[in-house]
């Protein structure tokens, strides 16, 4: 069909060392912000959510960082694996109410041997 | 796993054919959601829906439809498939109103037109 949109930006690291994955979101008003990941052929898999009262959550391997004042989100991952190859895309929602999911443009991980 | 399910997850079909992806989900969502997303591109609303009987399109333009008759369900329609109708489909869905939760995603179904 036909493409629209932009072709996802690429980050390309070595096995073993640190990732990390940078998105702008476009809402002030936005309260709420998860990092998905997307395995070729599969639907978006949930990784990482952080609330807008926090600047920091820790998962197994992945840290979030919020900051507000920019608008901007990132996703650490530490000793980046082979299996952390993926397209990963941060998306938020403007609360409770929020109509929708605003999804960011992504960025395709390769992680090299 | 999320139990959000589409069918069918691949679909070859002629032009002028009219077709329906399905996807339901066990989880007693309120809000479901349909995306376009092309190979290597960026994921793009298409429909959406509160509950029961309501239906919303998104920030791009489709020529397909949608129905919300059943909680569980929300299936997409075309009328009549293009070529440009070639795409992948993914169907996802999040908690009930008034929660905030993240969307839950099916496989996708990956739409060819020829």
């Amino acid at each position: 069909g036909e493409s629209v949109g932009l072709h996802l930006p690429t980050l390309s690291v070595q096995e073993g060392d640190n990732s990390i994955i940078n998105c702008a979101y476009s809402n002030s008003a936005s309260d709420y912000f998860i990092w998905y990941k997307q395995e070729s052929g599969k639907g978006p898999q949930f990784i990482i959510d952080i609330r807008s009262n926090m600047d920091k959550r820790q998962g197994q391997r992945v840290t979030v960082l919020l900051n507000k004042t920019v608008k901007h989100l990132s996703l650490q991952i530490a000793a980046t694996q082979p299996g952390d190859s993926a397209v990963y895309f941060c998306a938020e929602n403007m609360g409770n109410y929020g109509q929708n999911f605003v999804f960011g443009p992504g960025t395709r991980l390769s992680v090299l041997p | 796993e999320a139990d959000i399910y589409q069918t069918p997850r691949y679909l070859v079909i002629g032009t002028g054919k009219k077709i329906t992806l399905e996807c339901s989900q066990t989880m007693g969502h309120d809000k479901m959601y349909w995306y376009q997303q092309d190979p290597g591109m960026e994921l793009h609303l298409i429909h959406y829906s509160y509950g029961v009987n309501s239906t919303e399109k998104g920030d791009l333009s489709s020529e397909s439809t949608v129905s919300r008759i059943r909680t569980e369900h929300f299936p997409l329609t075309l009328e009549s498939a293009r070529p440009s109708h070639t795409s992948q489909y993914l169907c996802a869905s999040s908690g009930s109103t008034g929660s905030n939760t993240e969307a839950f995603f099916g496989q996708g179904t990956r739409l060819t037109v020829v």
